[in-house]
């Protein structure tokens, strides 16, 4: 099992274009997530999604939206990119929403906005 | 909303001694979970330990073992014999019960010293 990947690894964008990060997960886990990270803090929640076609809103959703057609893949799309979107961003799956779960995390995406 | 805080910024502990990093936490729940991840350089986010609470006995793995206060809302990690490899950031986090919001402290950056 890979487990969860993401692509890219690290991306530099220019304010105002748009992109989408990738996430897959082959755990056949119902549950995703995706989180930012910025420099020296904690993560915080952006979306999740309970199963294909459902997502929901987190901590911290604005500037993103995602999707989630299959229960392989989760990706967040950046629409109008701002130098506040600068962040690691790391997607995360689960077997249940239950509480106790551990979340399995993919080794994130490092992106600059300028 | 739930909080977790982690007032240790930096730690640095000699190899083989014992290290105890501090979490309190805030939550209206009346089941939860607590948890701490492991960030070394490499980013990916590793759970060393978990913490239902309910369960008043204390969770253990190997080296790594917690102190949890639950009328004191206070969740420590104890490192038992660190090695130059528990080098790294570690977060704790809350989960409550749907499993839906998992929040973050902001990390404690952890030193071990040969």
């Amino acid at each position: 099992n890979a487990g969860v990947t993401q692509t890219p690894k690290f991306r530099i964008l220019k304010i105002g274009q748009s992109m989408t990060l990738q996430c897959t997960q082959d755990m056949n886990h119902n549950y995703m997530y995706w989180y930012r990270q910025d420099p020296g803090m904690g993560l915080k929640l952006i979306y999740y999604s309970v199963g294909a076609g459902i997502t929901d809103k987190g901590e911290v959703p604005n500037g993103y939206n995602v999707s989630r057609s299959t229960t392989e893949d989760f990706p967040l799309r950046l629409e109008l990119a701002a130098p506040s979107q600068t962040s690691v961003y790391f997607c995360a799956s689960s077997y249940s929403s239950r509480g106790g779960y551990e979340q399995f995390f993919g080794p994130g995406t490092r992106l600059t906005v300028l | 909303a739930q909080t977790v805080t982690q007032s240790q910024p930096e730690m640095s502990v000699q190899e083989a001694e014992t290290v105890t990093l501090s979490c309190t936490y805030d939550t209206s729940e009346s089941n939860y979970y607590l948890f701490w991840y492991k960030q070394p350089p490499s980013r990916q986010m590793i759970l060393v330990i978990r913490q239902e609470a309910y369960k008043q006995q204390n969770a253990t793995e190997n080296r790594f073992s917690v102190n949890f206060q639950k009328a004191a809302k206070s969740f420590s990690l104890k490192i038992s014999d660190s090695q130059l490899g528990d080098t790294a950031m570690y977060f704790c986090a809350l989960s409550n019960n749907a499993g839906n919001m998992l929040t973050f402290g902001g990390g404690t950056r952890l030193m071990v010293k040969p």
